[in-house]
């Protein structure tokens, strides 16, 4: 999984609650992202950063916050866990340069359930 | 419409059956064109990738890209059992920071 490691791997919760994932890199790569991935919706990206300290926002970004304070880490929160969020959560990485294919290397995943 | 679209399948076909996979978008400015690989409870992994039109190949799979259609293709020869799993497309243009995925289509390759 090129270096990248989730954690938990797996996590049931209550509904309201917050929760945080973790994606931890040893590829010293510049973009991180969060993508979560629900049947019938492929992969859809949470939020991205292309830096410490420097993020942005996905196409499905309401509910979750994240922060990058290194480079081999990024921590996506939910701040009040909802059942909408039952999903799987990847975290990716990326050493894209100004121009070049954006090849983007998988974590193994992170299954959450929100009861 | 969706910028990217994949047919969900699922897809079943018998062991040896020469496989299609395809996608279609709208950005004509896509320019990196990809496949992953998912197999099931694991991560996608990059398979291969083409740059804008053209064919290329990697063993038994050839990606392909037809840019005046907005299509593109994978093809597996010789589809063997541990080919079943989920396949993505993404695109990027040039320089790009994000990808745009499709949905993945599920196929079973049956012994």
């Amino acid at each position: 999984d090129a270096g990248i490691t989730q954690s938990p791997r797996h996590k049931v919760t209550e509904t309201g609650t917050p929760v945080t994932l973790r994606c931890h890199q040893t590829e010293n790569h510049r973009y991180m992202y969060w993508y979560r991935q629900d049947p019938g919706h492929g992969l859809r990206l949470i939020h991205y950063s292309y830096g410490v300290k420097d993020t942005d926002k996905g196409e499905v970004s309401d509910g979750y916050s994240v922060s990058r304070s290194k480079t081999e880490d990024f921590l996506l929160t939910l701040e009040s866990a909802t059942s909408s969020q039952t999903s799987v959560y990847f975290c990716a990485i990326s050493s894209t340069g100004t121009s070049g294919p954006l090849e983007q290397y998988f974590g193994p995943g992170t299954r959450l359930t929100v009861t | 419409q969706k910028e990217v679209e994949q047919d969900p399948g699922p897809l079943s076909v018998p062991e040896g059956a020469i496989v299609s996979l395809n996608c279609t978008y709208s950005n004509s400015a896509f320019q990196y064109f990809m496949w992953y690989r998912q197999y099931s409870r694991k991560g996608p992994e990059l398979l291969m990738y083409t740059y804008s039109s053209g064919n290329k190949e990697d063993g038994r799979f050839t990606a392909q890209v037809d840019k005046s259609s907005k299509y593109i293709s994978l093809f597996i020869r010789d589809s063997q059992p541990s080919d079943s799993a989920t396949y993505l497309c993404a695109m990027s243009v040039a320089g790009a920071q994000k990808l745009v995925f499709g949905q993945g289509t599920r196929l079973t390759i049956n012994p």
